[in-house]
């Protein structure tokens, strides 16, 4: 694809329910990482990936939250039992020339929880 | 804790002014990169420059670093409307596989 592809963009749910939010990465781009971002506030690193193995994930706030990456491709992150202060951007980036070099970012999943 | 801090917060110019934003940090890096951001959404990578770099220009832009003074600032040449977005430094920490560390953004408002 052209870019770093997320869905979906909005997502309203209740308190207490389960969202998964879907990344798809630039094609051949290895490495994925997961940000998400408060209103006003700089970005919050979450988990990366190196192919399909996430090195670091202490980033997660809580055990409520996962995250896999399958084939190399496709990221999902997963919050269980959601809560209100859950509600952000959730930013999905993936790079190809290195670690840490130039960030291709996706528009991002506005989660709402009510 | 936040590596990068930007100052200003927010910074309101005319258009075909200079706008000069600025980025300091605390920890030894790799690389400082800076980002635009519209609307609150996805980010745009606008350059990146390495440790062993004093100046980089890309375009209206122009990129310093101070690894002395842990400093950085992005300068915007003629400026125009189109600008207008939030502009974030993000850092490499030189320690280990540790993700870019984002600092909380300057919002750059470009008045026609």
């Amino acid at each position: 694809g052209a870019g770093v592809s997320q869905s979906p963009s909005n997502k309203v749910t209740e308190k207490g329910k389960d969202v998964e939010l879907r990344c798809d990465p630039i094609s051949g781009h290895t490495a994925l990482y997961w940000y998400r971002q408060s209103l006003g506030q700089g970005l919050e690193f979450l988990i990366y990936f190196q192919g399909n193995s996430a090195p670091d994930k202490s980033g997660l706030p809580s055990d409520r939250f996962s995250a896999e990456r399958t084939g190399g491709s496709v990221s999902t992150l997963t919050i269980q039992r959601t809560q209100q202060e859950d509600s952000a951007v959730y930013l999905c980036a993936s790079s190809s020339t290195g670690f840490n070099e130039k960030l291709f970012f996706g528009s991002g999943t506005q989660l709402s929880v009510l | 804790s936040q590596q990068g801090e930007e100052d200003p917060q927010a910074l309101s110019i005319q258009e075909g002014e200079n706008a000069t934003m600025n980025c300091s940090y605390k920890t030894s890096i790799n690389n400082l990169q800076w980002y635009r951001q519209n609307s609150g959404r996805g980010l745009v990578h606008l350059i990146l420059i390495r440790s062993n770099e004093r100046e980089k220009h890309s375009g209206r832009l122009r990129v310093t670093l101070d690894t002395s003074k842990k400093s950085s600032s992005l300068l915007i040449t003629a400026s125009r409307a189109a600008d207008t977005a939030s502009y974030f430094c993000a850092t490499d920490p030189h320690s280990g596989n540790t993700p870019l560390v984002f600092g909380k953004g300057t919002r750059l408002s470009v008045i026609a």
